[in-house]
């Protein structure tokens, strides 16, 4: 049952360039999207969200967007920094649900010097 | 900053022994949760708990499992016969209302 998915399992990008991560979904009950970022044996890191009211949503160097229509949403880093290699998890959760998230399976990002 | 702090870090059991798994969530939120990841597969949604009840459950959380906020602040997860395929990083949550949930580090539990 996926109903959130990350289908690039990883992604290599040099420091300075864009990285955009991408994710899909297929329940339309999603309403809330946000993005996680993991180091390995750490918890994940709230890193930024956006409500299905907004189509994008900005925090420094990172930028969500939203594309209802195509269930799509991206997130993209600019520019990219060796600390941001981590794997980059998508989750969505839907009103009403106490706010359970379903989680992507995740795309690891590698920053290259 | 605040965090969402979880012990022990790593637990090792047998099979069939009980463990318990404690969470400290932010102080000033209201909700609470419990997540697992398998060695090498997505994180999944385990239970919710606000205002002292579960307010929704995954169908791994079965009989097995239950879920307690024994004081104003520790936030546990009780696993009553461990199986083999209980062995994963268990996270707990918690967050102010819907919206974003800040993990702790986990737990790793090992089950022999």
């Amino acid at each position: 049952d996926q109903q959130v998915k990350q289908n690039s399992p990883s992604l290599s990008v040099q420091e300075g360039r864009i990285s955009i991560l991408n994710c899909d979904y297929t329940n339309s009950m999603f309403d809330y999207f946000l993005w996680y970022k993991k180091y390995p044996a750490e918890g994940p890191t709230f890193l930024i969200s956006i409500s299905s009211i907004k189509d994008k949503n900005e925090d420094g160097r990172f930028t969500v967007f939203l594309n209802k229509s195509a269930k799509h949403l991206s997130l993209h880093i600019v520019p990219s920094q060796p600390g941001d290699s981590a794997v980059y998890f998508c989750a969505a959760s839907a009103a009403g649900t106490a706010s359970k998230l379903t989680f992507g399976t995740g795309t690891r990002l590698q920053v290259t010097l | 900053e605040p965090e969402v702090t979880q012990t022990p870090s790593h637990q090792v059991t047998q099979m069939g022994q009980e463990v318990i798994l404690r969470c400290v969530p932010i102080s000033n939120h209201l909700y609470f949760y419990w997540y697992r990841q398998i060695l090498g597969q997505k994180v999944e949604f385990l239970v919710s708990f606000y205002n002292n009840e579960i307010s929704e459950k995954s169908e791994i959380f079965d009989d097995q499992f239950s879920v307690e906020r024994p004081d104003g602040s520790n936030f546990t997860l009780k696993i009553r016969s461990t199986k083999l395929e209980d062995s994963a990083m268990y996270f707990c949550a918690s967050s102010v209302q819907f919206g974003e949930q800040f993990f702790g580090p986990g737990t790793r539990l090992t089950v022999l």
